[in-house]
């Protein structure tokens, strides 16, 4: 079975800081990783997807995230915050071949990102 | 117009009435979700199809049904609404196992009073 778990609900950051989204997932099966980002009363728009490539990735709009097996972790990051970035992200992960979930997205709860002036 | 269209957007109704929300989608995609987002626990899946004549139940589908008129819609039932049915639901679609992500419809908030 496969699970995801973002730490921290709400994160706040000034206009120019650094913004720190943090995600560890479980997997029976190396997985495929995501993250999306929703605008209010929008749907989830894909910011950048991990399949077993290059372990560090970069996604729309300055974001990257870096795959870290021994950490079972896929932190999303962008240098310099802008209040454009005010939205809920979601970190998401689906097992490969072989696993009992091939094929579904397992989200986790949502990082609420506010953006300070 | 919308890779993935739901309708309708915004839906009240009581307590017992059936209930159908509708999913239709333009990128040819065989797989179909249904997911309901809800504050502080994310997405939850509720049913997903394969194909046409896959359907499957996810984590969270009592109280649901769900059919399968076509490769391009995805419908979902609410038999007898209750008020904890109250959510936000999205339908997606994919074109693989997973590995390209979802793309996801605008969503529908019904509210059950």
């Amino acid at each position: 079975a496969q699970s995801v778990t973002q730490l921290g609900s709400h994160v706040s950051v000034s206009e120019g800081a650094l913004v720190l989204l943090r995600c560890n997932y479980s997997s029976s099966v190396p997985p495929y990783l995501f993250w999306y980002v929703q605008y209010p009363n929008q749907g989830l728009q894909l910011l950048l997807k991990y399949t077993s490539a290059a372990t560090l990735v970069k996604g729309i709009n300055g974001f990257e995230a870096e795959f870290k097996k021994s950490e079972t972790s896929f932190h999303l990051t962008k240098p310099s915050a802008h209040m454009s970035d005010a939205a809920e992200y979601f970190c998401a992960v689906s097992e490969g071949a072989g696993g009992t979930s091939y094929g579904k997205l397992t989200f986790g709860q949502g990082t609420i990102l506010t953006v300070h002036p | 117009d919308a890779d993935v269209t739901q309708t309708p957007r915004n839906r009240i109704t009581k307590t017992g009435k059936r209930i159908m929300l509708e999913c239709s989608q333009t990128k040819g995609h065989d797989r179909m979700y249904w997911y309901r987002q809800d504050p502080g626990l994310g997405l939850r899946l509720i049913y997903y199809s394969f194909d046409v004549k896959d359907i499957n139940k996810g984590e969270i589908s009592d109280g649901y049904s769900v059919s399968r008129q076509a490769q391009a819609k995805f419908s979902l039932s609410l038999e007898s609404a209750i008020p904890n049915q109250t959510a936000l639901y999205f339908c997606a679609t994919s074109g693989d196992r997973g590995t390209s992500g979802y793309t996801f419809g605008s969503g529908t908030r019904l509210t059950v009073v």
